[in-house]
């Protein structure tokens, strides 16, 4: 019963390709993230969703396209990969003002390698 | 421009001895602060977080101390434990968008 679950979790792909990375939170919540590890182990937020409404849009390249269909799904879809959009990448999710008391639910990462 | 530093990017502790872990951040709207652990290949999970009304917040062998003149915090674990060892993340929040901040993170490593 994974709270928030994401698919892949290891993708490897060539430069050029375009991937998806998928999110699903069972938790209820009204609110989904995607956040960026990068090599240097900095956790920077990239895009937040309220009730399917994006709220969020940080500094990302436009290659960068979140979709959410509904309020439990928020995927992530690149373009033209980059090497340089080597990285972690973590889906997570939080309700309301709750996460002032207890924080986002992070799913477990999906480690893509552009090679 | 990282708002939330964590300066020590390492810790070594004995098993039954305190492990304080450090933050500090620039943005003065910053009301919210917040502790995750990680484990490799997972993602954060949620310790123990303070609001900026406190100076303190108790949880358990887990405590965090909030200095707001000195935009410092910092974490107590009392008394660390093998299971301890993980990253420690402080993260940071001050808007309506509920927006975290984190630093780099801390590798605690607690030994026997």
């Amino acid at each position: 019963d994974t709270a928030v679950s994401q698919t892949p979790k290891y993708l490897v792909t060539q430069m050029g390709n375009d991937k998806s990375i998928k999110c699903e939170q069972n938790l209820g919540h009204d609110t989904m993230y995607w956040y960026k590890q990068d090599s240097k182990k900095f956790l920077k937020i990239m895009f937040s969703y309220n009730n399917k409404e994006l709220i969020i849009n940080e500094t990302v390249p436009n290659r960068f396209s979140p979709k959410s269909p509904d309020k439990a799904h928020l995927n992530l879809h690149i373009n033209s990969l980059e090497l340089g959009d080597s990285a972690v990448y973590f889906c997570a999710s939080s309700q309301g003002q709750a996460v002032i008391l207890r924080g986002y639910t992070f799913g477990s990462g999906t480690r893509l390698t552009v090679v | 421009d990282q708002q939330v530093k964590q300066n020590s990017p390492s810790l070594s502790v004995q098993e039954g001895r305190i492990s304080i872990l450090n933050c500090d951040y620039t943005n003065s709207m910053f009301d919210y602060f917040l502790w995750y652990k990680k484990y490799p290949a997972e993602g954060p999970t949620f310790l123990i977080s303070i609001s900026s009304i406190k100076d303190k917040n108790e949880d358990g062998r887990f405590t965090v101390f909030l200095n707001k003149s000195a935009k410092h915090l910092s974490l107590h674990i009392v008394p660390s434990q093998p299971g301890d060892s993980a990253v420690y993340f402080c993260a940071a929040s001050g808007g309506a968008d509920y927006k975290l901040s984190f630093g780099a993170g801390t590798t605690v490593t607690v030994r026997a």
